[in-house]
């Protein structure tokens, strides 16, 4: 797991509140990605970028706003969050070429919103 | 479209004995598989892929999968179970479409009995 690194790994926030996730990746991955995985339900693919362009915005409410400034870093801005917006969220990263293609996550931040 | 299925949503097997965790999948073109685990309060851990070559993939922990194209299978298998594989078992496929998305199942819950 040290390969993607997330932070903060908890967070708890009120409904207007602003804060942001943080993940960064240290394999030499272009592509990145944001997930949000909810007690019972199954894994859901928010974004996705690939060489610091987003190629995948998953009908995400504009409550939460990616920011990939490099193929390293990935921000996630959360803003006027709402209860159910509480998960874990999990970043990834992995390789678009080769014969890689694995995901490798990071340990995830758990997101409690009051 | 393209999809993956976990049957079951919890496998209980008693520990020493066998065990398998099904995954069925549906994809355009030739698949990219892949099985991840995840512990409690952890991100997800990859553990093998199929991408060509042989069927049968051996990967991390003493598990394999094999892959049956006539089936569309990917079933996870471990010839004998420790206590501490008890987890999350997702399978995922590479979308095919050139979008760099992964389809993930909605996991199966292992559980290994002492």
């Amino acid at each position: 797991e040290t390969g993607v690194t997330q932070t903060p790994r908890h967070l708890v926030m009120g409904m207007t509140n602003k804060k942001s996730l943080k993940c960064e990746q240290h394999l030499g991955h272009n592509a990145m990605y944001w997930y949000k995985q909810s007690a019972k339900k199954p894994l859901e693919l928010m974004f996705v970028y690939n060489f610091k362009e987003q190629t995948e915005n998953n009908s995400v409410p504009s409550r939460f706003s990616p920011e990939c400034p490099n193929s390293s870093h990935l921000f996630l801005h959360l803003h006027t969050l709402q209860p159910e917006d509480s998960a874990l969220y999990l970043c990834a990263s992995s390789s678009t070429s080769g014969l890689g293609y694995e995901q490798y996550f990071g340990p995830g931040t758990r997101l409690t919103v009051t | 479209a393209q999809s993956v299925a976990q049957p079951e949503d919890q496998v209980n097997v008693a520990e020493g004995n066998p065990l398998t965790v099904k995954c069925t999948y549906s994809v355009s073109g030739n698949p990219y598989l892949f099985w991840y685990v995840q512990y409690p309060n952890r991100g997800l851990q990859f553990l093998l892929k199929y991408i060509t070559g042989d069927n049968l993939v051996k990967g991390s922990y003493g598990f394999e999968a094999e892959f049956n194209k006539s089936q569309t299978s990917f079933h996870l298998k471990k010839p004998s179970a420790l206590v501490s594989d008890s987890a999350l078992y997702f399978c995922a496929v590479r979308d095919t479409s050139g979008t760099y998305k992964y389809i993930f199942g909605t996991g199966t819950r292992l559980k290994v009995l002492a």
